[in-house]
């Protein structure tokens, strides 16, 4: 079963610096990987959609990469902004479990001023 | 606006009883689901649908029960039978299963 891992739980950075965010899981069988943002006591906010044929997305200040091979996604978010404090959240769909997104825990940012 | 409406936002139930949570959509979405989601834990697949009458179990079925009889609403019914009920529930919506997933703000149940 596909597992899918967000490290560190949580981080904070002051307003300005570029962030850095790691989702990685188990199995390289993905179909597509998408990145979500979700504030307190809300729904999530859909970020970015790569697919398995990408090695990358953008929109905006936001980047991210994706290495199978690895098993690994980074979100990339420059210029941080006190708006950006959230949770992340990755989710992976794997072809042998085709409807079953598996999401990971989440990283809480905080941006400090 | 397009998007995806639950309610209600807060309920709280009583043990033994049934409860129905709502999700309608206006994205003309074929794809539905239900996740639910606890503190500090990823969030769990229920129930989704690829189509109108039609619905497949997710990870933790067990408890609860749907229906998807119009393509725009997908009700998750929490039963008694779901041990522990208190959480956080989420529907969401995909063009097609496989395709970028759009949420609701989520109904929030307490079981009292």
């Amino acid at each position: 079963k596909q597992e899918v891992t967000q490290i560190p739980a949580a981080l904070s950075v002051p307003e300005g610096e570029n962030l850095v965010l790691n989702c990685s899981f188990t199995d390289s069988a993905i179909y597509n990987l998408q990145w979500f943002r979700q504030d307190p006591g809300k729904g999530l906010t859909s970020l970015l959609l790569i697919q398995s044929s990408q090695r990358e997305q953008t929109s905006g200040r936001l980047n991210a990469s994706l290495d199978k091979s690895s098993g690994r996604s980074t979100l990339y978010i420059a210029a941080s902004q006190p708006g950006d404090s959230a949770t992340y959240l990755c989710a992976v769909l794997t072809t042998d479990s085709w409807g079953k997104l598996q999401f990971g825990a989440g990283t809480q940012v905080v941006v400090t001023p | 606006d397009g998007g995806i409406t639950q309610s209600p936002k807060y309920l709280f139930r009583k043990e033994g009883q049934n409860v129905t949570l709502s999700c309608e959509q206006n994205l003309n979405h074929d794809a539905m689901y239900w996740y639910r989601q606890d503190p500090g834990q990823g969030l769990r697949l229920i129930y989704y649908s690829q189509i109108v009458n039609d619905f497949q179990k997710g990870d933790i079925a067990e408890g609860y029960s749907v229906s998807r009889e119009k393509k725009e609403s997908f009700p998750l019914t929490v039963t008694s039978a779901q041990k522990n009920p208190t959480a956080f529930y989420l529907c969401a919506s995909s063009m097609l299963v496989g395709g970028e997933l759009f949420f609701g703000e989520g109904s929030r149940l307490t079981v009292l």
